[in-house]
């Protein structure tokens, strides 16, 4: 059973056009929720961490929310500079700090 | 640049060959991982360190891998007697240690293609 779900898989917008995207997650303590963007090629490039339920956080077009069993990524107003995969990874009260992602969601925008 | 530097780049081996990636974290990050990613898939988790000390390693990670951290700066990753389905993006991480500092930064990873 996956622990970290996002939906969709891939997401056209046009340029303007706002969306959220979707991350599931089933672990017994969420120790942190990290939204990562990955450009084609490139290693994930940090964007939010969110602790706990209830917590926002923004950063220019995206801002990232979380409840109890999901978070979601709110893209405002979108540019074709935003296309990337972007990629939710959890990480558990389990001692140690590895994170567990889910496969990503693809977002193209088109201008 | 003080971020997490990984090299080669890309790396082309024919089966069976030995291959090693190196990783420099970020300076005075006492927390380096390695990750897996295949296409289509999010990163998955191979090995943690603490300074020197290997603390975890995933299931995925079978005998003909082999990471160190011999001086707690930076890493090494081997890989014996490659096979074709070790083809892969190999993402190396670092954190610092804190209470408030689980975050991850990633470097620019290893691409590996085994012919």
């Amino acid at each position: 059973e996956d622990q970290v779900t996002q939906s969709p898989e891939a997401l056209r917008l046009q340029e303007g056009e706002s969306s959220s995207l979707n991350c599931s997650y089933t672990v017994s303590g969420l120790r942190g929720l990290f939204w990562y963007r990955q450009d084609p090629g490139k290693g994930p490039e940090f964007l939010f961490t969110l602790y706990s339920a209830g917590e926002e956080k923004e950063k220019e077009r995206l801002k990232a929310t979380l409840t109890k069993k999901e978070s979601f990524l709110h893209i405002t107003a979108p540019k074709p500079e935003d296309s990337a995969t972007y990629l939710c990874a959890v990480h558990e009260n389990s001692g140690y700090s590895t994170l567990t992602f889910g496969k990503g969601t693809m977002l193209l925008v088109s201008p | 640049d003080t971020g997490v530097s990984q090299d080669p780049r890309h790396k082309i081996t024919k089966r069976g060959q030995n291959v090693t990636f190196r990783c420099d974290p970020i300076s005075e990050h006492n927390r380096l991982y390695w990750y897996r990613q295949t296409l289509g898939q999010g990163p998955e988790f191979l090995t943690y360190f603490q300074n020197e000390a290997q603390l975890e390693k995933s299931r995925l990670l079978s005998d003909r891998f082999s990471a160190e951290r011999p001086k707690g700066s930076f890493s090494t990753l081997e890989i014996q007697r490659t096979e074709q389905g070790d083809s892969a993006m190999y993402l190396c991480a670092s954190s610092p240690q804190g209470s408030d500092t689980d975050t991850q930064y990633f470097g620019p990873g290893t691409r590996l293609t085994v012919l």
